[in-house]
């Protein structure tokens, strides 16, 4: 199975700061790679696929980049809306697997 | 509006059984291939089984293979997952979602969850 292992597990940012989120696949995965937002008691929101394509209607603060094993989720601008838990998951093979989660908290 | 309404979930003594539902609406849900994915504390996020559109490929994560069952009726919109042997460490909200229409094996629309515990 492919590992996914996100860093850091969680941050503190305030509003306006730049964020960044990394997620390292233990194998190399190509581009098949998604970002979800998750908030406390809600279904994760699809953000990202294929490394670097932004879901229709995703703020254009939110990028992704990345290819082979390394793969980063950047917010440019971090908006009130955003503090949340983000999760990388690999759709190269399966068992299609997540990353534990990040969760980005109020400074 | 796509919508995806998962139902049956409750409490289960180990070794029981089960069987969830995924109402699909809002989409031509007979051209989308769906997707069990499942979350605990202790577990984090977890995709556990994906059918495709017509029922042709199936996959189980190797932690219910042989114990989970996945199964659609595209005439009626749903989705399904029998689930047997149940343990405790299938404790877990049961979300159904779909894949293809955007990205590779991405899971694009999610239902809103059901909650399954395994517990004597």
């Amino acid at each position: 199975d492919i590992q996914m292992t996100q860093s850091p597990s969680s941050l503190s940012a305030s509003v306006g700061d730049r964020v960044t989120i990394s997620c390292r696949a233990s194998q190399s995965i190509a581009s098949y790679l998604s970002w979800y937002q998750q908030k406390p008691g809600k279904t994760p929101k699809f953000l990202i696929f294929d490394a670097s394509s932004l879901q229709s209607g995703v703020p254009s603060r939110f990028s992704g980049s990345g290819s082979g094993t390394d793969f980063t989720l950047t917010i440019s601008s971090l908006q009130p809306e955003d503090f949340a838990t983000y999760y990388c998951q690999q759709g190269y093979s399966t068992p299609w697997t997540f990353g534990q989660g990040t969760k980005v908290e109020i400074k | 509006e796509v919508q995806l309404a998962e139902s049956g979930g409750g409490l289960v003594q180990p070794g029981g059984s089960l069987r969830l539902s995924c109402a699909a609406s809002g989409f031509t849900f007979s051209s989308y291939n769906m997707n069990w994915v499942r979350q605990s504390p202790g577990r984090g996020l977890e995709w556990i089984s994906y059918i495709s559109s017509s029922s042709g490929p199936i996959y189980y994560a190797d932690s219910v293979k042989g114990r989970f069952t996945i199964s659609r009726d595209n005439a009626k919109n749903s989705l399904y997952l029998h689930m047997n042997s149940l343990r405790d460490e299938d404790t877990a909200v049961y979300y159904c979602a779909t894949t293809g229409s955007y990205g590779v094996n991405s899971f694009h629309y999610w239902g809103q969850g059901t909650l399954v515990t395994v517990s004597s």
